[in-house]
């Protein structure tokens, strides 16, 4: 099993425009989180997903959206890039939600918005 | 207001030596804690939690509900522990699981 597999591993894109970011879960698993960490700091929850439907969101604007395919995959759309979303994101999957099922993560994808 | 907090960004020891990585949190319910770790050019992977009471790799961790802190400690560092290592939290009461993240702390073992 190759993991977590995020696809692009990296990314340049120019402000204002959109950018869609993949992620295929550990096989087995239904729930996929997004998380944004930016440079210095720790990963920050964006969204997750459980069975097709948003389970919970973080503090982030109406720019970022995700959604969760028939075979669990995800995918995160960021809309009227900045510079400050430059960051590296990361994906994690689940068997089950909830604070009892371990998360894996990912290698991330690194956007960098110029 | 949820919060996690290492107020080290980098803690340099010597081999052998013992380490110990603070963590202190702030979270108005109940809370479990975890440790990540993420070596270099690996992917951030769970080293323990609190609800495992498990001692991995040699390194064990206490929850301490007065002070609010979940330090991280080894009696004896080695190399291959260096690495970059977070504090998470999140609540029990959550149905969801959202981890909230500390900002890190930096560990280099030198020989």
């Amino acid at each position: 099993d190759a993991g977590v597999t995020q696809s692009p591993t990296h990314l340049i894109k120019t402000r204002g425009q959109q950018v869609t970011l993949r992620c295929s879960p550990i096989s087995g698993h239904k729930s996929v989180s997004w998380y944004q960490q930016v440079l210095g700091q720790g990963p920050q929850f964006i969204f997750q997903y459980y069975e097709k439907e948003e389970r919970g969101r973080g503090n982030f604007p109406d720019r970022f959206s995700a959604r969760q395919f028939p075979n669990y995959s995800s995918e995160l759309n960021v809309n009227a890039l900045l510079l400050g979303d430059s960051a590296l994101y990361l994906c994690a999957s689940s068997v089950g939600q909830g604070v009892y099922t371990e998360a894996f993560f990912g290698q991330g994808t690194r956007l960098t918005v110029v | 207001a949820q919060r996690v907090t290492q107020p080290e960004k980098l803690l340099s020891v010597f081999k052998g030596a013992p380490v110990e990585l603070k963590c202190n949190y702030s979270y108005s319910g109940s809370p479990e804690l975890f440790w990540y770790v993420q070596y270099s050019r690996q992917r951030l992977q769970l080293l323990l939690r609190h609800i495992s009471r498990e001692s991995i790799k040699g390194f064990t961790a206490d929850l301490n509900k007065g002070e609010t802190s979940f330090h991280l400690k080894k009696p004896f560092a080695q190399e291959e522990d260096s690495a970059m290592y977070y504090c998470a939290l999140s609540g029990l009461s959550d149905s969801w699981g959202k981890l909230q993240f500390g900002a890190g702390t930096q560990v280099v073992v030198t020989p």
